[in-house]
């Protein structure tokens, strides 16, 4: 079945730092991928989307591109700030299905 | 935008109780909403997906006796844990999708702590 895979957190940086946060996908066809950003005490919010090949999602200085050569959307930013200290959830949603799966999820905290 | 809420936030119940949580669209109408579940540092388990006017469809391994599924309108749908034990202890979040086919988008709620004692 379809499955997400996420870099394993937590991960720590400081501020302005470069971030890269690594998600693989497995899925059949032309599945949809997305980004959801959970702050602390509050429910998922979408953070960026992609849904076809070579599409670049972009939100908040946050991008991702939809590899599927490499079955890979990974998220960047060229400079964190504090606010950003969240979890990131990768997730992709089968071609033609409802239902989204998630990745395990990437606990992200920012240092001033 | 589309905004979901739950209710109760969070809930403790003695062990052997039944917990209803609600999960609400706002501002628009969802034919479709989701229920997960969430351990501490883990991911979200999608449990079941909830369609008005019909009976939810599980996902395997979840009891679908014990965590019973009402989507009786299209704003408003309800999981009810029965005979709640402490391993049912865990942090449930709704989505609900807008209807229009070619849409991508679920909206989450905010998400319930049920402990079960």
């Amino acid at each position: 079945g379809d499955s997400v895979t996420q870099m394993e957190g937590p991960v720590t940086l400081s501020e302005e730092a470069f971030l890269t946060i690594n998600c693989t996908y497995t899925a059949t066809g032309y599945p949809s991928l997305f980004w959801y950003v959970q702050y602390p005490g509050e429910g998922l919010q979408l953070l960026l989307k992609a849904t076809k090949a070579d599409d670049k999602g972009s939100n908040k200085g946050f991008e991702a591109t939809y590899r599927k050569e490499t079955t890979s959307f990974h998220l960047e930013k060229g400079s964190v700030q504090v606010s950003d200290s969240a979890v990131y959830f990768c997730a992709l949603k089968g071609q033609g299905a409802q239902k989204l799966v998630f990745g395990q999820g990437t606990r992200l905290t920012i240092n001033p | 935008g589309a905004v979901v809420s739950q209710h109760p936030s969070w809930v403790i119940c003695k062990s052997g109780t039944s917990v209803k949580i609600e999960c609400r669209s706002l501002d628009f109408q969802a034919t479709t909403m989701f229920w997960y579940r969430q351990f501490p540092k883990q991911s979200l388990m999608l449990m079941a997906t909830s369609n008005e006017g019909s009976k939810a469809t599980y996902e395997q391994g979840v009891e679908k006796d014990k965590f019973l599924i009402n989507h009786a309108s299209l704003t408003l749908s309800t999981l009810t844990v029965t005979s709640a034990h402490p391993e049912d202890s865990s942090f449930y979040i709704c989505s609900a999708l807008p209807p229009g086919q070619g849409n991508n988008e679920q909206f989450f709620g905010p998400g319930t702590r049920l402990t079960v004692l």
